[in-house]
This record gives C-alpha cells, structure tokens and sequence, in this order.
C-alpha cells in the first residue's frame, strides 16, 4: 500500500541552527517527491520537488532535500533555520496523484 | 485567473445540510485535485480530475461525498447529509498536467458543521 511517513508531528530549533525533517515513503515505483510548507492562515506552497537524476534537490528559501533511494527517504534540510520557517511541512509523493504525510510542525525559538 | 480560487473561504452549516464547494482552477490546467485536511491532520486525498477521463473517486470517504467538473474547469464538491466529522478545511488543487509539475492549492474552504 502506497503511504507516506513523517515521523515528527512536532520539531522545536533555535533561530540560526541546522534542521532536517524526516519523510519516508512505501511506493511500488520510485514516485515523484515534493515539500510543501503551510504557514499559519496560509496555503500550501511548494518548496521543491524531485523527479530523477540528481538526488541533491535545491528549493526556495534555502530548502534542500535529498532522496535516498535505499532508505525510501526524502528528507528536507536547512543550514539556518530562520523565524520565518515556523510552518507546517508537509512530505508529498505520487504518480498520478498525490498522497501527503501528517505533517511536521516547525517551531523556531529565538 | 492568476490563482485556484475556492468559495466559500468559511462555511458553517447545521448538521444534515447538503453543502457545496466550489473550485476554480488555474485556466488550462487540466487536472483538478480536491483534499481534506482535519484540525492537526495531513491531506487526506478525495478526489482527481484528469482532462476528460473518468475521476478517481477512490478517497471519497462515504457515498454523501460527491463531486463534479463542468466543461473541465470548475468543480463542485458537495456533501449529502453533513456530519460533525465532516468539520475541515477542504482544498482545491489544479496542475497543468498531473503530478509531475507540483500542484498550485487554493486557500481551502473552512467547513464547520454544527
């Protein structure tokens, strides 16, 4: 069964440290992957996506993902987290549709 | 339009009202998604629209849960017989030729049902 996995409901860091949220996903093909971050009141918004070649993925606002395709993983990382990245984050994959995680809520302390 | 628009943004209705949302999706896009998403909860898939082929209607959660697209743009989802579960934020999602683009969301329809 197709089913996306992120195992943080909730992940607290200092403004300025390092961050990775995990997403693992059970597809019968490598599927296509995608971060979406949902700010408070907000919609959801893509922060990059995966389709082949490069496993080392850049997105915007200084986002980064890497698929390891022995891990079944495709996690989301930052090198400075800034008070502004307080959202939700949410892992998508699919082919012809898409199935999202629960979401991992991101609190940055001061 | 510029942006998936969804009406109503808020929606309160009595418990055992049909209710209707509507989505307007990115002119020329021709895949149309809609998702719940429940207080603390992920994206639960509902449904897709692809072109003119038959919907996948396989995350429709009980027979009161509807949907349609006219003339391959506009959608309507509609819930029969309204319950104090169907209580969430619905989203509209349209891509211009499936997954492989990324979605653009709308900003939801809250739905409260009383």
């Amino acid at each position: 069964a197709q089913s996306v996995t992120q195992p943080d409901i909730h992940i607290t860091v200092s403004e300025g440290a390092s961050l990775e949220l995990r997403c693992n996903y059970s597809y019968g093909a490598t599927p296509y992957l995608f971060w979406y971050v949902q700010s408070p009141g907000q919609g959801l918004q893509l922060l990059l996506k995966y389709f082949s070649g490069d496993t080392l993925v850049q997105g915007i606002k200084g986002f980064e993902a890497e698929f390891k395709r022995s891990q079944s993983s495709f996690n989301l990382r930052k090198p400075s987290v800034h008070w502004s990245d307080a959202a939700e984050y949410f892992c998508a994959v699919g082919t012809n549709d898409m199935r999202f995680g629960a979401g991992t809520r991101l609190t940055v302390k001061p | 339009g510029a942006g998936v628009s969804q009406s109503p943004s808020n929606k309160v209705t009595e418990k055992g009202k049909d209710v209707e949302l509507r989505c307007d999706p990115i002119s020329g896009h021709t895949a149309l998604y809609w998702y719940r998403q429940s207080l603390g909860q992920g994206l639960e898939f509902l449904i897709y629209f692809q072109g003119n082929s038959a919907p996948d209607k396989s995350g429709l959660p009980s027979d009161r849960f509807s949907a349609e697209r006219t003339g391959g743009s506009v959608s309507t989802l509609t819930i029969q017989r309204t319950q104090q579960e169907d209580s969430a934020v619905y989203l509209c999602a349209s891509s211009s030729s499936g997954v492989a683009y990324g979605y653009t969301f709308g900003s939801g329809t809250r739905l409260t049902v009383v």
